[in-house]
């Protein structure tokens, strides 16, 4: 079993829609979880980050981290095609450990 | 600004040649990473160092080296013991791994 499971997609919705993301592991030492965006051929940036359980709230979009399932979800309300992109979870434990990514799932929002 | 540079954006390589691949800082980050990113594969990870003159072997470090001999640059080099390097390349930094990474730009290396 890997680390971080991913679906990788694609995943294709209509503009508006409420995309759901999501990430499920396996090492119960991970307190850290973040979600990154990538555009094609750029690198990844810094959407969403999260420590230990709960929920955390940035304009449109919404990380939330269950511990006890050991899942991970990216929440995107009202789609726009700029949403496009490529999400990859990310996790590590405490200490200066790397993180972990998931695979991507990629991600089109039809207009 | 601050950022994180990646060069060149391209990169080709004749079999049996050893590229180097460059990446630098100025985030005064202690941290920086390198990834490996192919089609349907994620990232993958190379090498990592957090502090200069120190470094560790990540998940695929086979056919790769790398220095940290100051803290604002972390090349890597792509040797002939690399089988299939074709891939995308990307360059991390961090102040630590549990406040996230800033990434470059990548670089794309093909072998022709």
């Amino acid at each position: 079993q890997k680390e971080v499971e991913q679906d990788p997609g694609p995943l294709s919705v209509p503009e508006g829609a409420i995309v759901s993301l999501n990430c499920t592991y396996s090492n119960s030492a991970f307190q850290y979880f973040m979600w990154y965006r990538q555009y094609s051929r750029k690198g990844p940036e810094l959407l969403m980050y999260t420590y230990s359980s709960g929920n955390k709230e940035d304009g449109r979009f919404t990380a939330q981290v269950d511990k006890s399932s050991k899942y991970i979800s990216l929440f995107i309300r009202d789609s726009q095609p700029s949403d496009s992109a490529t999400y990859l979870c990310a996790m590590s434990a405490t200490g200066n450990t790397p993180l972990v990514f998931g695979k991507g799932t990629r991600l089109s929002v039809i207009a | 600004d601050g950022g994180i540079t990646q060069s060149p954006k391209y990169l080709f390589r004749k079999e049996g040649q050893n590229v180097t691949l460059s990446c630098e800082q100025n985030l005064n980050h202690d941290a920086m990473y390198w990834y490996r990113q192919d089609p349907g594969q994620g990232l993958r990870l190379i090498y990592y160092s957090q502090i200069v003159n120190d470094f560790q072997k990540g998940d695929i470090a086979e056919g790769y080296s790398v220095s940290r001999e100051k803290k604002e640059s972390f090349p890597l080099t792509v040797t002939s013991a690399q089988k299939n390097p074709t891939a995308f390349y990307l360059c991390a930094s961090s102040t630590g791994p549990n406040y996230g990474y800033t990434f470059g730009s990548g670089t794309r290396l093909t072998v022709v």
